[in-house]
């Protein structure tokens, strides 16, 4: 399974909500969609899974949504951490992950 | 502590091979899927292969299948991968990792990665 995220780089500033988008080429079985962040020089780190479940400290301001092909991260009032790379994983069809969102100040 | 700590990373020339260890703290390794992880300097994250609980089951990416070689040494706690026949294109940082509260493939334990680099 292909998976495609949008945009690329996301601009934003403090403050403002974030919707990131990850499109897979074909159903997710049981809707097994997860997302990571990754920090410049750290491993990436575990925010949602099952589309819209959240990891152990995840906090309540960043919600995972959609089913099927179709699938959102939202960020809502960014703080100065969020600005990192974003990427989304299927674990339904054997692994593949997206490119990467990048979200920018 | 629960703690993923890989080793073996290196420089070696194209052809060349190395194994990389990966060392678990924490929790018993045997007793979960284990994958491995890699990512290219600059780009994305690819999966690799992953081991299954028993060790009888192991997969990998089309991009490394017949080349790599996952297992684990049960005694001392590691999962390792050999790499063989190593191209330019395996250059990455390889993370172990595996999903400890689901016992699937949402990876919530990272180690901190090992560096591989493949060059002449």
């Amino acid at each position: 399974i292909v998976l495609t995220q949008s945009p690329a780089t996301l601009s934003l500033s403090p403050g403002e909500r974030a919707t990131l988008s990850c499109r897979a080429s074909q159903s997710v079985a049981a809707n097994y969609l997860a997302w990571y962040q990754q920090t410049p020089g750290q491993a990436p780190r575990l925010l949602i899974y099952g589309a819209s479940s959240r990891a152990t400290g995840t906090p309540d301001r960043i919600s995972g949504s959609g089913s099927g092909t179709d699938f959102t991260l939202t960020i809502s009032r960014l703080e100065p951490g969020d600005f990192v790379v974003y990427y989304c994983q299927q674990y339904g069809n054997s692994i593949s992950f997206g490119q990467g969102t990048r979200l920018e100040i | 502590e629960v703690q993923l700590l890989e080793s073996g990373g290196a420089l070696v020339q194209p052809g060349r091979s190395l194994r990389l260890s990966c060392a678990a703290s924490g929790f018993t390794l045997s007793s979960q899927v284990m994958s491995w992880v890699r990512q290219a300097p600059g780009t994305g994250l690819e999966w690799v292969s992953a081991i299954s609980r028993s060790g009888g089951d192991t997969y990998y990416a089309d991009s490394v299948k017949g080349r790599f070689t996952i297992f684990r040494d049960n005694s001392k706690n590691t999962l390792l991968l050999q790499m063989n026949s190593l191209r330019v294109d395996d250059t990455a940082i390889y993370y172990c990792v595996c999903d400890l509260t689901r016992g699937l493939d949402a990876y919530d334990v990272w180690g901190q990665g090992t560096v591989v680099t493949v060059s002449s």
